[in-house]
């Protein structure tokens, strides 16, 4: 099974603030790389698939890069309404596997 | 619009068995490949299991492989998962997922149902 490895897994930032999150895949994964966004008690929102591409309705301040085994989202403004979990998830092989999360909290 | 509805969801003795269920609405069901993916309480996402369009490619994590069974019933919009062996490790929040899908590939969940609760325990 491939293994999906987020670094750090919390982060204190202020508004405004540029973030990124790694991800790393325990083998190459190509672009097959989705990211997502869950604030507590809701389920998760698509943001980014095939390591780059912005689903639609995703600000602008979100980017993902990579390719390979080593991925980042970068949200390059952090807003109020950016505080929360963060999860990449690897579509290159099954079973698909979540990385651990990175928790973004106000500093 | 696209609407996921989980529904199953209970307290169970470990061992015991439940059978989720997943209705949907406003998208072309037999098009689409569908997962199941489980959150623990305060804990990450974990994927579960995963269906093709017509329902005959199944995929499942270790973890649950042998113990759970993916199914999908095109012409009633039904996903469902019958969860067998039940453990206390089982315990989550399971959601329904429609994967956004291309004619070869999929890339990604793009809706998520709100999620039903299962909880293991004697």
């Amino acid at each position: 099974d491939i293994q999906m490895t987020q670094s750090p897994s919390t982060l204190s930032a202020s508004i405004g603030d540029r973030v990124t999150i790694t991800c790393r895949a325990s083998q190459s994964i190509n672009s097959w790389l989705a990211w997502y966004q869950q604030k507590p008690g809701k389920a998760p929102k698509f943001l980014i698939y095939k390591a780059s591409t912005l689903e639609s309705g995703v600000p602008s301040r979100f980017s993902g890069s990579g390719s390979g085994t080593e991925f980042t989202l970068t949200i390059t403004s952090l807003q109020p309404d950016d505080f929360a979990t963060y999860y990449c998830q690897q579509y290159h092989d099954y079973p698909l596997t979540f990385g651990g999360g990175t928790k973004v909290e106000i500093k | 619009e696209v609407q996921l509805l989980e529904s199953g969801g209970g307290l169970v003795q470990p061992g015991g068995s439940l059978r989720l269920s997943c209705e949907v609405s406003g998208f072309t069901f037999r098009n689409y490949a569908m997962s199941w993916v489980r959150q623990a309480p305060g804990k990450g996402l974990e994927w579960v299991s995963g269906t093709n369009g017509n329902g005959r490619s199944t995929y499942y994590a270790d973890s649950v492989e042998g113990r759970f069974t993916i199914s999908k019933d095109n012409p009633k919009n039904r996903l469902y998962l019958q969860m067998d062996s039940l453990r206390a490790e089982d315990t989550a929040l399971y959601y329904c997922a429609k994967e956004a899908c291309t004619s070869t590939n999929c890339y990604g969940v793009d809706y998520w149902g709100q999620g039903t609760l299962v909880t293991v325990s004697s």
